[in-house]
């Protein structure tokens, strides 16, 4: 099985900043990565797919590149709606795993 | 619009059997390969089964394989997961999604890009 490791597990910002994310393969996958946000209480919401292409609807402050075992999710001016939970996904193979999450709060 | 509604979650005892079901709306069910995916509480996601359009081809997670089955029926725009010798690790948030493909640099490339708004099941004495 391909497991995702996301860092940090949690991260402290502020309205404005510049957020990374980053996500790390256990074994090469091009580019068949997804990434999610989830608010509290709500279900999963896709943000990214093919590691780097923005879902539609999703503002372009969002983005993600990698290829590989190495991606990255970037925000590039938090906003309060941002404060939430990141996962990453793989689509490479079965099973379908995602990293642990990231937790992005104030 | 998309919908996916989730529903037969309840409190089962371990050792017990529950159905779930997915009621797909607002596209054309009977195209798109769908997902199971399950949240602990205070936990991550957790992949758990895939089955394809055509409900051939069906996958799942080593923690669930022998005990869940994953179903569909295109005529009734659902889809189900049958719940089998439930643990209290299966306690969880059960979400079903769909699954999009979309060529990118002329590779297909799957996400899920719908989600129910989930089910609780919890699995306690």
């Amino acid at each position: 099985d391909i497991q995702l490791t996301q860092s940090p597990s949690f991260l402290s910002a502020s309205v404005g900043d510049r957020v990374t994310i980053a996500c790390r393969a256990s074994q090469g996958i091009s580019t068949y990565l997804a990434w999610y946000q989830q608010e509290p209480g709500k279900a999963p919401k896709l943000l990214i797919y093919a590691a780097s292409t923005l879902q539609s609807g999703v503002p372009s402050r969002f983005s993600g590149s990698g290829s590989g075992t190495e991606f990255t999710l970037t925000i590039s001016s938090l906003q309060p709606e941002d404060f939430a939970t990141y996962y990453c996904q793989q689509l490479s193979s079965f099973p379908r795993t995602f990293g642990q999450g990231t937790k992005v709060e104030i | 619009e998309v919908q996916l509604v989730e529903s037969g979650g309840t409190l089962v005892q371990p050792g017990g059997s529950l159905r779930l079901s997915c009621a797909a709306s607002g596209f054309t069910f009977d195209i798109y390969e769908m997902n199971w995916v399950r949240q602990a509480p205070g936990k991550g996601l957790e992949w758990i089964s895939y089955i394809s359009s055509d409900g051939v081809t069906i996958y799942y997670a080593d923690s669930v394989k022998g005990r869940f089955t994953i179903s569909r029926d295109n005529a009734r725009n659902s889809l189900y997961l049958q719940m089998n010798n439930l643990r209290g690790d299966d306690t969880a948030v059960y979400y079903c999604a769909r699954v999009a493909v979309a060529v990118v640099g002329g590779i297909g490339h799957t996400s899920f890009d719908s989600w129910g708004q989930g089910t609780l099941v919890t699995v306690s004495s």
